[in-house]
């Protein structure tokens, strides 16, 4: 067990549908991670958030935005649901200032289906 | 931009036998290098990270990796395979953004261990 949590573990939906994956990092860690894992891209980082702010972009659609609170918790918010965005969504922490050396630790994930 | 080659996508050993995972990478600028773990149904778990302390790096499970510049390698081995290593591994390594970073991770390699 990592201590990083996600909600929720499986999410079934429709196409054109939005829905909210939730995390909550490691006690003390600032940072949070988000990666998209796919079959056909492999695992892909969409951001980072580093104690409430936007610290780093990946391949993130537009159609995808997250935030981080200030209890430090996290949320992606994925929209305009397409076939494609079918995928395990994992979200990470790191306890250090969210440098290159950090180690991240990763969540259990969200597998989010879009039929 | 940097990058990691893991070569095989797919291994297979005995029980016992020695496994090898290879990893090359590409980076202008000295990496920090990571191997995770994923096991069925689970997030992925932190096995080894080289941040230039020492070329060979010691992990968990019996895991090591040697950080080797003039092949742009980072080849994760383990003496003797066990059942329980059966799983997909991922090298990865830290791109450093500005205020950032993110880890850009392989293809994976399946590790299957037969008896």
């Amino acid at each position: 067990d990592s201590g990083v949590t996600q909600t929720p573990k499986h999410l079934i939906t429709a196409t054109g549908q939005r829905v909210t994956l939730r995390c909550s990092p490691r006690s003390g860690d600032l940072s949070v991670y988000w990666y998209q894992q796919s079959l056909d891209q492999g695992l892909q980082f969409l951001i980072q958030y580093y104690n409430g702010e936007e610290r780093a972009k990946g391949n993130i659609l537009e159609r995808f935005s997250a935030q981080q609170f200030p209890d430090l918790h996290s949320e992606l918010n994925l929209s305009s649901l397409e076939l494609g965005d079918s995928a395990l969504y994992f979200c990470a922490s790191s306890n250090l200032a969210g440098g290159p050396s950090d180690t991240q630790y990763f969540g259990p994930g969200t597998r989010l289906t879009v039929l | 931009a940097q990058s990691v080659t893991q070569l095989g996508s797919h291994v297979s050993v005995s029980e016992g036998a020695l496994v090898l995972l290879r990893c090359n990478y590409s980076s202008s600028v000295p990496p920090y290098l990571f191997w995770y773990v994923q096991y069925p149904n689970q997030g992925l778990q932190l096995l080894l990270k080289y941040t230039s302390a020492a070329t060979l790096v010691k992990g968990i499970n019996g895991f090591e990796a040697e950080f080797k510049k003039s092949e742009t390698s980072f080849h994760l081995t383990k003496p003797s395979a066990h059942m329980s290593d059966a799983a997909e591994y991922f090298c990865a390594v830290s791109e450093d953004r500005e205020y950032g970073n993110k880890l850009v991770f392989g293809a994976g390699t399946i590790l299957r261990v037969k008896s």
